[in-house]
């Protein structure tokens, strides 16, 4: 089945700087990888998404990328602020199977 | 729409006890995910449920269990609790086939004394 590893575990940046977070899938088939941000107290909540179709997919200040070959796929928010701090989680599938995510990543903003 | 709800959202239950967790789906979605979330772990996946039929399975041992209604209502439940079952458990609804977005619930908090 698909196992899928993230890093780093923790990220402390300034407010304004970038993040980036990376994750690899071992499941060549699949083709949907979503992340979700989870707060403090609440549900994990979907931010983005990318299909094995496209390399790149950006919405405002966040963005991810995808490498098939490689078997990897990376978040990256731009010009960070305080309410971006929370747990964010990659993961992945295709059709009809589990969706499984990485382990988190806490990302800390400091003003 | 309603979102994804879940009950109970808290519960305390002693060792060997066992507990019973619902989970109602997004209207017209109907597969239902459960996940075992805890620090350090992740969101780790425990069954998914579609059309009454449980599709897919995670690695977690048989006394974790569940089903789905015909109403794809669906229902957790761990008999003979562990400790080590304290835990934040999300359901998740979909719809099955291309769309893969998943959408949580906001879980149960289990606590196992």
């Amino acid at each position: 089945g698909e196992n899928v590893e993230q890093h780093p575990s923790t990220l402390s940046v300034q407010e304004g700087d970038s993040a980036v977070i990376k994750c690899t899938y071992s499941d060549s088939a699949s083709n949907y990888f979503p992340w979700y941000k989870q707060e403090l107290g609440k549900r994990p909540q979907l931010i983005i998404d990318i299909r094995s179709n496209v390399g790149e997919k950006k919405d405002q200040r966040i963005a991810v990328t995808l490498n098939k070959t490689a078997k990897h796929f990376s978040l990256h928010i731009t010009e960070t602020q305080p309410e971006d701090s929370a747990v964010y989680f990659c993961a992945a599938n295709q059709a009809g199977t589990a969706l499984i995510f990485g382990k988190g990543t806490t990302l800390s903003v400091s003003s | 729409k309603a979102g994804v709800t879940q009950t109970p959202r808290y519960l305390i239950k002693t060792r060997g006890q066992q507990v019973t967790l619902s989970c109602s789906p997004i209207s017209g979605h109907r597969s239902v995910s459960w996940y075992q979330q805890t620090p350090g772990q992740g969101l780790q996946f425990l069954f998914e449920y579609f059309s009454e039929t449980q599709r897919n399975k995670g690695n977690f041992p048989g006394r974790f269990s569940g089903r789905q209604f015909s109403n794809s209502r669906s229902e957790m439940n761990v008999s003979t609790l562990e400790l080590g079952d304290s835990a934040l458990y999300l359901c998740a609804s979909r719809t099955w086939g291309d769309q893969e977005t998943q959408y949580f619930g906001p879980g149960t908090r289990l606590l196992v004394l």
